[in-house]
């Protein structure tokens, strides 16, 4: 079944720089790769997702890149905030014909931002 | 207010009683999941409905059972049999469709003393 690495577990940032997020996917068929971020004491929100028939998708100060050959996808934060402290968790899916509608979590990480 | 609710927040119980989860949905999705939280081990998915009458097992089923006897409802029964059920509990749903978001309960801790 599918398997999803998610790296760092824990990572610690200034204010103001980047933050990049990365998961492997065991599943060739995974066509459906979303991002979930949950604060602490909350439940996980969908921040980003993207789908297999693009390499990349941006949302202001996030962006998702996807590299089907060898399968990956990366979260990126840019100008990262004391708000975005929390914990991340990828997910993969084959949302194909004859899915099984199982979606499949990496491990997290705890992103923490410093002011 | 549309939304996924889960009952209770906050359970205690002895060794050996098995113990029911409720989650209840009026989003109208047809699917539905259970999934267990740990500290490092991500959400791992415990069962999951996709219709009415109709749930498959996911990577950690042993000791849980569920049923879906009406698509609002997906409640999850944590046995005696499971070996090491204190955790946190989050169920969530989604439309049909393998790729719409999944919109999560506020989950339940559930403690074995």
């Amino acid at each position: 079944g599918e398997n999803v690495e998610q790296h760092p577990s824990t990572l610690s940032v200034q204010e103001g720089d980047s933050a990049v997020i990365k998961c492997t996917y065991s599943d060739s068929a995974s066509n459906y790769f979303p991002w979930y971020k949950q604060e602490l004491g909350k439940r996980p929100q969908l921040i980003i997702d993207i789908r297999s028939n693009v390499g990349e998708k941006k949302d202001q100060r996030i962006a998702v890149t996807l590299n089907k050959t060898a399968k990956h996808f990366s979260l990126h934060i840019t100008e990262t905030q004391p708000e975005d402290s929390a914990v991340y968790f990828c997910a993969a899916s084959n949302g194909g014909s004859g899915n099984t509608g199982k979606l499949i979590f990496g491990q997290g990480t705890t992103l923490q931002v410093k002011p | 207010d549309g939304g996924i609710t889960q009952s209770p927040k906050y359970l205690f119980r002895k060794e050996g009683q098995n113990v029911t989860l409720s989650c209840e949905q009026n989003l109208n999705h047809d699917a539905m999941y259970w999934y267990r939280q740990d500290p490092g081990q991500g959400l791992r998915l415990i069962y999951y409905s996709q219709i009415v009458n109709d749930f498959q097992k996911g990577d950690i089923a042993e000791g849980y059972s569920v049923s879906r006897e009406k698509k609002e409802s997906f409640p999850l029964t944590v046995t005696s049999a499971q070996k090491n059920p204190t955790a946190f509990y989050l169920c969530a749903s989604r439309t049909g469709t393998a790729t719409g978001e999944l919109f999560f309960g506020e989950g339940s801790r559930l403690t074995v003393l």
